[in-house]
């Protein structure tokens, strides 16, 4: 089963960081570009960043660049979400998906479960 | 506030059938695929529709896609309390090189 999860989140305080990990299996992970999503209480989804599958070419929201760094670890079957400076509003469910398309497609097929980030101040 | 605009909520009976827009530009939806993305209270969203109008294996033919211009549209027919929740649309602004979804909109099966 073509599976994606989430883990790293946790309460940090303000300007803190985390790095957040999704697991893939079930699938050729380095055959799929990767994406960061996240869910604030209560709001919309949102889209964070984005990253092709050699690693070669990679995507932010401006409410992110600069602060936020996309990785992956293909001998690992890893996507990773390295956050920094960390404000209230990042606050949200995290989740990655893979994109069933090429990297500049917005069209996500797996999903996973998400994990929690708070900030407190 | 969304660059995507996307009604809030609809509403209608089971059954019967809805729609729901999604309106953007033509960095956007108009030159790029747009998909939607069904979420259930307390889970991940799911895709219901990718390249415009195409389903993945398991979504039933009752949810249907289809674009024009700078607006896509999602048709739900023969409505089932089941299809209660938030529905999004995405794609990507090739001006400025991110992706982007709609602000939402909340199904209601009366």
């Amino acid at each position: 089963e073509e599976q994606l999860l989430e883990s790293g989140g946790g309460l940090v305080q303000s300007g803190g960081s985390l790095r957040l990990s999704c697991a893939a299996s079930g699938f050729s992970f380095k055959s799929y570009a990767m994406t960061w999503g996240r869910q604030a209480p209560g709001k919309g989804l949102e889209w964070v960043s984005c990253i092709s599958g050699d690693s070669d070419g990679s995507y932010y929201a401006d409410s992110v660049k600069g602060r936020f760094t996309i990785s992956r670890d293909n001998s690992k079957n890893t996507l990773y979400l390295q956050m920094n400076s960390l404000r209230g509003e990042d606050t949200a469910v995290y989740f990655c998906a893979r994109n069933s398309g090429s990297l500049r497609e917005i069209s996500f097929d797996i999903w996973g479960q998400g994990t929690v980030v708070t900030i407190s101040s | 506030q969304s660059v995507l605009t996307q009604p809030p909520s609809v509403s209608a009976a089971p059954g019967q059938k809805v729609t729901i827009s999604c309106s953007g530009s033509s960095s956007n939806i108009e030159n790029n695929y747009v998909s939607w993305y069904q979420q259930l209270p307390g889970t991940a969203p799911k895709l219901l529709i990718y390249e415009n109008n195409k389903r993945p294996s398991g979504i039933p033919d009752r949810f249907s896609g289809s674009k024009s211009g700078t607006s896509a549209t999602l048709g739900i027919t023969g409505l089932q309390t089941g299809d209660e929740a938030d529905y999004y649309c995405g794609t990507w602004d090739s001006s400025l090189s991110v992706g982007m979804f709609g602000g939402g909109t909340k199904l209601t099966v009366l």
